[in-house]
């Protein structure tokens, strides 16, 4: 299994531009989830989904993020317009529901710079 | 709301030297309960786990954690470290029915060889 995968790994772009990342779960899990990492921040969840539903999205920062899954095998994170505090790794992680199914596991991650 | 509390932010020590991490978390019901490590560069991995019945849970590496429900903790141990164990570790805790953990800030862990 090839895991989680992640695109692009590394995104440079400029303050106002629209940013899209990427991430194709492991085949067979319903559950996924994108995290924002910073050194003043730490690891935090921006949203969840389950069976390609938004289930939480209470960790979105505000209306200029947006995520979707439009099927089982990708789903999207944008950041329209992005500014220079969106700068960060972005990380993609699915799971299967379940008891004793429900490790996380994570891609390698986008990191983000915004000048 | 739940918490995670990671005590150490940063911890430096030489190989072979005993580790110990704390984890503390808010919540008072069922818990799951996880240890990551994040190599440098790398995404972050499963340590180790706990979902129910003995609390001394080991994972991979060497590491142990002991889940304490008095003490609403979950330390991880490791004996001997080695210097490819520089690393960052994350705790996370999931209340039992939900499918979203919460990740505590992270321990940095700096091996000196």
């Amino acid at each position: 299994d090839a895991g989680v995968i992640q695109s692009p790994r590394h995104e440079v772009t400029e303050m106002g531009q629209e940013v899209t990342l990427r991430c194709k779960p492991i085949s067979g899990h319903n559950s996924l989830f994108w995290y924002r990492q910073t050194m003043m921040r730490g690891l935090e969840l921006l949203i969840y989904f389950n069976n390609n539903v938004p289930i939480d999205d209470s960790g979105m920062p505000e209306d200029r993020f947006s995520a979707k899954m439009p099927n089982a095998s990708f789903s999207t994170l944008k950041i329209q317009p992005s500014e220079p505090r969106d700068s960060a790794v972005y990380f993609c992680a699915s799971t299967t529901t379940g008891v004793g199914t429900d490790t996380q596991y994570f891609g390698p991650g986008t990191r983000l710079t915004v000048l | 709301a739940q918490s995670v509390s990671q005590h150490n932010h940063h911890v430096i020590l030489s190989e072979a030297a005993s580790l110990e991490l704390g984890c503390n978390y808010s919540y008072g019901g069922t818990v799951n309960l996880f240890w990551y490590v994040q190599y440098p560069g790398q995404h972050l991995q499963l340590l180790l786990k706990y979902f129910s019945g003995d609390p001394l849970v080991k994972g991979i590496k060497g590491f142990e954690a002991e889940f304490i429900k008095s003490k609403f903790s979950f330390n991880l141990r490791k004996p001997s470290v080695q210097w490819s164990d520089t690393a960052e570790y994350f705790c996370a805790v999931r209340r039992g029915g939900s499918y979203i953990p919460t990740f505590g800030r992270g321990t940095s862990l700096i091996v000196h060889p």
